[in-house]
């Protein structure tokens, strides 16, 4: 099955900064990968995906790589602020329909 | 946006009772929901998947009789802990499939706090 890893667990940055949250998945077959923001005490709230024809996309603030040959997809927050802070999770499916989800980074946005 | 409302969204109960959270698709249809098991400061679990019509399938380690599911309809799935014990506590959230959604996109609940004493 798929395994999806996620770095860094927990991440500072100061406001305006760039924050990057990088995964690694295993399959080979996965084509689809969202990136997911929670607070605390909600459910997670889908902010970008990208499928696996699609090496860039970005709305916003917000942009998301990937890299079909090292299997490795990324977050990228530009010009941060503090509602920014919240715990995001990366995941992984081949589709179907099945989401495997990463281990959580921690974003503290220090004002 | 395609909303997904989740009720209760905080339960406490006695050790011995069961509860029953329902998750609801507002505004689509879904054949498809999902069920996940957060613990604190971890990620999500996927237990079960719960289709329309048909028995839900459970995944590798999670007990059927023990968790049962209902998707009696279209915007409506159910999930029931049965006999609730101390270490059910968490935090459990569903989400749901459009049937015609984006391909692969998921809605989720803002998730139910169960609390077992």
């Amino acid at each position: 099955g798929e395994n999806v890893e996620q770095h860094p667990s927990t991440l500072s940055v100061q406001e305006g900064d760039s924050a990057v949250i990088k995964c690694t998945y295993s399959d080979s077959a996965s084509n689809y990968f969202p990136w997911y923001k929670q607070e605390l005490g909600k459910g997670p709230q889908l902010i970008i995906d990208i499928r696996s024809n699609v090496g860039e996309k970005k709305d916003q603030r917000i942009a998301v790589t990937l890299n079909k040959t090292a299997k490795h997809f990324s977050l990228h927050i530009t010009e941060t602020q503090p509602e920014d802070s919240a715990v995001y999770f990366c995941a992984a499916t081949d589709g179907n329909e099945k989401l495997t989800f990463g281990t959580g980074t921690r974003l503290t946005i220090i004002p | 946006g395609a909303v997904v409302s989740q009720h209760p969204s905080r339960v406490i109960c006695k050790s011995g009772t069961s509860v029953k959270i329902e998750c609801r698709s507002l505004d689509f249809q879904a054949t498809t929901m999902f069920w996940y098991r957060q613990f604190p400061k971890k990620s999500l679990m996927l237990m079960a998947t719960s289709n329309e019509g048909s028995k839900a399938t459970y995944e590798q380690g999670v007990e059927k009789d023990k968790f049962l599911i209902n998707h009696a309809s279209l915007t409506l799935s159910t999930l029931t802990v049965t006999s609730a014990h101390p270490e059910d506590s968490s935090f459990y959230i569903c989400s749901a499939y459009p049937i015609a959604g984006t391909y692969n996109e998921q809605f989720f609940g803002p998730g139910t706090r169960l609390t077992v004493l």
